[in-house]
């Protein structure tokens, strides 16, 4: 299968503060997902961005697949933005990556 | 919301004890996804159904069973349940087929949240 790494494994921010999370996938893909897990368990989608850049508010996702990495950008960072933000790739299935945990304080 | 919806929302049961998860996936979505979730851990992938067919099998025990409806409803059945079975189980659902010529996104219910005591 495709292996999905994430980094960093754990992020803590000050509010206000701008971030950059990874995503590296081991081979080509026809999709890929970036998704938020709030502290309720809720998984939310961010972006649907198999290439190219997309923007929705302060959140902002790249993805290169000739070198397969995608990029998420938070930036002035707000303690809702706090939970576990997964990756996600389509080859013959959805692979997940293990997730970046992020932590705002006030 | 979604779109995808999956009861029932908690559960709490006793070891041994045998309880079957329901999900109706989005409007038009053919194949849904099952994935069981341990406290602080990520994602397992359990089982893929397409239009009615298991397509995929991950790591699903064999004390569990699935099945797609002709509704295109599904349903995962837990049997002989044990304290590990604990967990947050995800149904998810996309347009198509993962590994086809694009799969459409992939959207999560809000899970249903079963302890075993």
């Amino acid at each position: 299968g495709i292996q999905v790494e994430q980094s960093p494994p754990d992020l803590i921010l000050q509010e206000g503060a701008n971030s950059t999370l990874r995503c590296n996938f081991s081979d080509s893909v026809n999709n890929l997902q970036w998704f938020h897990q709030n502290p309720w368990g809720q998984l939310i989608n961010l972006f649907y961005i198999p290439s190219g850049t997309k923007q929705n508010g302060r959140l902002s996702a790249t993805t290169v697949a000739t070198e397969r990495y995608s990029l998420l950008y938070i930036s002035s960072s707000q303690t809702t933005d706090s939970g576990v933000y997964f990756c996600a790739v389509a080859g013959n299935q959805f692979y997940f990556g293990t997730g970046t945990s992020l932590t705002v304080i006030p | 919301d979604s779109g995808v919806t999956q009861t029932p929302k908690h559960l709490i049961t006793a070891t041994g004890q045998r309880v079957t998860l329901r999900c109706s996936p989005r409007s038009g979505d053919l194949s849904v996804y099952w994935y069981q979730q341990s406290l602080d851990q990520g994602l397992q992938f359990l089982i893929q159904y397409y239009n009615g067919e298991e397509r995929a099998k991950g790591n699903i025990l064999e004390r569990f069973s699935a099945q797609q409806f002709p509704d295109l409803h599904s349903e995962l059945n837990l049997s002989s349940l044990e304290l590990g079975d604990s967990a947050l189980y995800f149904c998810a659902s996309s347009a198509r087929l993962a590994g086809g010529g694009g799969t459409g996104e992939l959207f999560f219910g809000e899970g249903s949240r079963l302890t075993v005591l």
